[in-house]
């Protein structure tokens, strides 16, 4: 089993829906919870950045993690075509502490 | 201010060869990390350099190996390439004062995709 588990999708929405997108994990001692979000063969590009439980609201971008549950999500208001990319969560802390543990990536596609 | 650089963009080589990649960290930056990224895969964890020595090492062979320099930029050297070495490479920056207190927030550079064939 990952330590780090994404729903690959792809995701497919309509422009200006709202997008939720989701990973578990197993590890209790990730403390460091960040949402990227990578175009076709670019580089990953840091999101939002959560330390602990709780939300934290970015423009029209809402990370919430609940660690009882070992469950983190990225919301995505008014979607946009421009969203269109692969999102991935990354988690850090314990002994991963130095190193950010990725899951695989869920693929988002917003039609016009 | 300057993100990450990495050079070059693509790479083609052949089994058996050795490969060089460089980078350069974000502009106040000390510490680099290097990561491979398999087609529709989350990247994985190779190495961190800080104060130019390895700090940690993720699960990848000793045919693997970096080095940084004083001006923190870092090279990462592959030898002996297999087919299976083909992925993407990327660089991230990030502040050694944050490591090692659980707090990584790293940025990354575009990548270099290296092709073995």
């Amino acid at each position: 089993q990952k330590e780090v588990e994404q729903d690959p999708g792809p995701l497919s929405v309509p422009e200006g829906a709202i997008v939720s997108l989701n990973c578990t994990y197993s590890n209790s001692a990730f403390q460091y919870f960040m949402w990227y979000r990578q175009y076709s063969r670019k580089g990953p590009e840091l999101l939002m950045y959560t330390y602990s439980s709780g939300n934290k609201e970015d423009g029209r971008f809402t990370a919430q993690v609940d660690k009882s549950s070992k469950y983190i999500s990225l919301f995505i208001r008014d979607s946009q075509p421009s969203d269109s990319a692969t999102y991935l969560c990354a988690m850090s802390g314990g002994d991963s502490s130095y190193k950010l543990i990725f899951g695989s990536g869920t693929r988002l596609l917003v039609r016009p | 201010d300057a993100g990450v650089t990495q050079s070059p963009t693509h790479l083609i080589k052949t089994r058996g060869q050795q490969v060089t990649l460089r980078c350069s960290p974000k502009s106040g930056h000390d510490t680099v990390s290097w990561y491979q990224q398999a087609l529709g895969q989350g990247p994985q964890f190779i190495f961190q350099y800080y104060e130019e020595e390895e700090r940690q090492r993720g699960n990848f062979p000793d045919r693997f190996s970096g080095h940084q320099f004083p001006n923190y930029s870092s090279e990462l050297n592959v030898n002996a390439l297999l087919l299976g070495d083909s992925a993407l490479y990327l660089c991230a920056s990030s502040l050694k004062a944050h490591t090692g207190t659980g707090r990584v927030e790293q940025y990354f550079g575009p990548g270099t995709r290296l092709t073995v064939t």
